[in-house]
């Protein structure tokens, strides 16, 4: 069956540390993947988009990286801070195109 | 430039009611979409709907739901004779063209409660 999954458990870390935020799929091809960021009470705010055909992608202090042989896509936060602090899910379209489908999201929690 | 406006933010009704939920997207988006979000649970697909059509429905319950995006106005959700399981947050969201080459603009939600 089509899976996506993320870290279950809630990731802290301390301020100033690199968040690294994991994302896997099972039984998708996605031509492209997408972060995106929920705060409570909040709709989900899109991130950054990476193609299949790109191994990484930068904007500011994120950064995502796709690997479709693991399939698997990696979302690194540098120089993290306490506003950081959100829901994370990644996203990935499915074969026909028409449905983007959400993991679980992973809980960050920066502490100063 | 306004985003995608959900309303109401809240709604209660009592089992058996129907709930009407309102979404208008972003000026010049034609692609809407509908999210169901449970507590501690992910984003989950319900239909697509691109003016006057819908692409995708296979997230949606076969029975007492429905969704539209008429030619003017709002993009509705209706959920008829609403059962306790209904309550949730419903998420709507927009893009420019299709969800396989635009990322996607969510409202912040209708949090829907049954009583």
């Amino acid at each position: 069956s089509q899976k996506i999954e993320q870290n279950s458990e809630a990731l802290n870390i301390q301020e100033g540390k690199t968040a690294t935020l994991t994302c896997n799929y099972t039984n998708y091809s996605p031509a492209y993947l997408q972060w995106y960021r929920q705060d409570p009470g909040r709709g989900p705010v899109f991130l950054l988009l990476i193609r299949e055909n790109e191994k990484e992608k930068r904007k500011e202090r994120l950064k995502v990286t796709f690997d479709t042989t693991l399939k698997q896509s990696l979302f690194h936060i540098t120089a993290s801070q306490p506003a950081d602090s959100a829901t994370y899910l990644c996203a990935l379209v499915v074969t026909d195109g028409n449905k983007l489908v959400f993991g679980a999201g992973t809980i960050l929690r920066v502490k100063s | 430039n306004a985003g995608v406006m959900q309303n109401p933010r809240h709604l209660v009704r009592r089992r058996g009611q129907e709930a009407r939920l309102r979404c208008s997207p972003v000026k010049g988006h034609s692609h809407v979409y509908w999210y169901r979000q449970l507590p501690e649970e992910g984003l989950k697909f319900m239909v697509y709907l691109q003016k006057e059509n819908i692409i995708d429905e296979s997230g949606m319950p076969k029975e007492r739901f429905s969704a539209e995006f008429p030619k003017e106005g709002p993009s509705i959700l209706r959920i008829q004779q609403v059962v306790r399981g209904d309550s949730a947050a419903y998420f709507c969201a927009s893009s420019l063209s299709g969800p396989d080459n635009s990322p996607l603009h969510f409202g912040n939600g209708t949090r829907l409660t049954v009583t």
